[in-house]
């Protein structure tokens, strides 16, 4: 099945506390982006990769990294969490040209930081 | 950064009912989607429009791409319950070819059975 997996799906962690959120498409799709939802404020990128080896800021990319080593993969990573990057995570991805071919999006991160 | 203006921020309807949304923004887009987020899953795409103008129909709904493409409205007839959820338009800005794409804010509907 044609799918955006994220893990995990649910992460309470603390101030400061290095993690990781995951992400693998298997649909060979070169382009893969990360947004986070807050009520009120929709879905905001962070950052997004054209192809391996390409990755670009998005308009909220302060406080997070993001590597595509591979096609399949995209992690997000938050290096010192704060309180004010708990929200809802959504990877997705696209085969090619955002404007031509939509995204396919995954079933979301809910990330809490005390 | 750029900003789409989407409204209503929800609705509480009757099952029957139609309903209409709409974005605005001060900036051109060459393509404007629309997708709807079902209760703990991601978003999915509904309509895409990519013409000035461009009137598409997906079963009971209907979306246009505003002449002047600053704008866009998403229709849905005779509502049912399952339209429960949250709609969000989507843009990309007009000479580009990047990778950014603007979500509005949502729009959160609610039907009555």
């Amino acid at each position: 099945e044609a799918q955006v997996t994220q893990n995990p799906r649910y992460l309470i962690t603390v101030t400061g506390k290095k993690l990781t959120v995951t992400c693998s498409q298997n649909m060979n799709h070169e382009y893969m982006s990360w947004y986070r939802q807050d009520p009120g404020l929709g879905l905001r990128q962070i950052y997004y990769s054209m192809n391996v080896e390409v990755t670009d800021k998005g308009d909220v990319p302060e406080g997070y990294k993001v590597s595509r080593k591979e096609k399949r993969n995209f992690p997000l990573i938050l290096e010192s969490p704060s309180p004010n990057q708990t929200s809802l995570y959504f990877c997705a991805s696209s085969p090619g040209i955002l404007a031509r071919t939509p995204l396919h999006f995954g079933n979301g991160t809910r990330l809490t930081v005390t | 950064g750029q900003q789409l203006n989407q409204s209503p921020q929800s609705m509480f309807i009757q099952e029957g009912e139609d309903v209409s949304m709409n974005c605005t923004s001060s900036s051109i887009f060459n393509t404007w989607l629309w997708y709807k987020q079902d209760p703990g899953e991601g978003p999915v795409l509904l309509i895409a429009l990519y013409k000035a103008g461009e009137l598409t129909s997906n079963g009971r709904l209907t979306a246009q791409f505003g002449i002047t493409r600053k704008d866009s409205f998403l229709n849905i007839s005779a509502s049912i319950p399952s339209d429960v959820g949250i709609y969000f338009c989507a843009g990309q800005l007009g000479r580009s070819n990047t990778g950014k794409l603007i979500f509005g804010q949502g729009t959160t509907l609610q039907v009555k059975p």
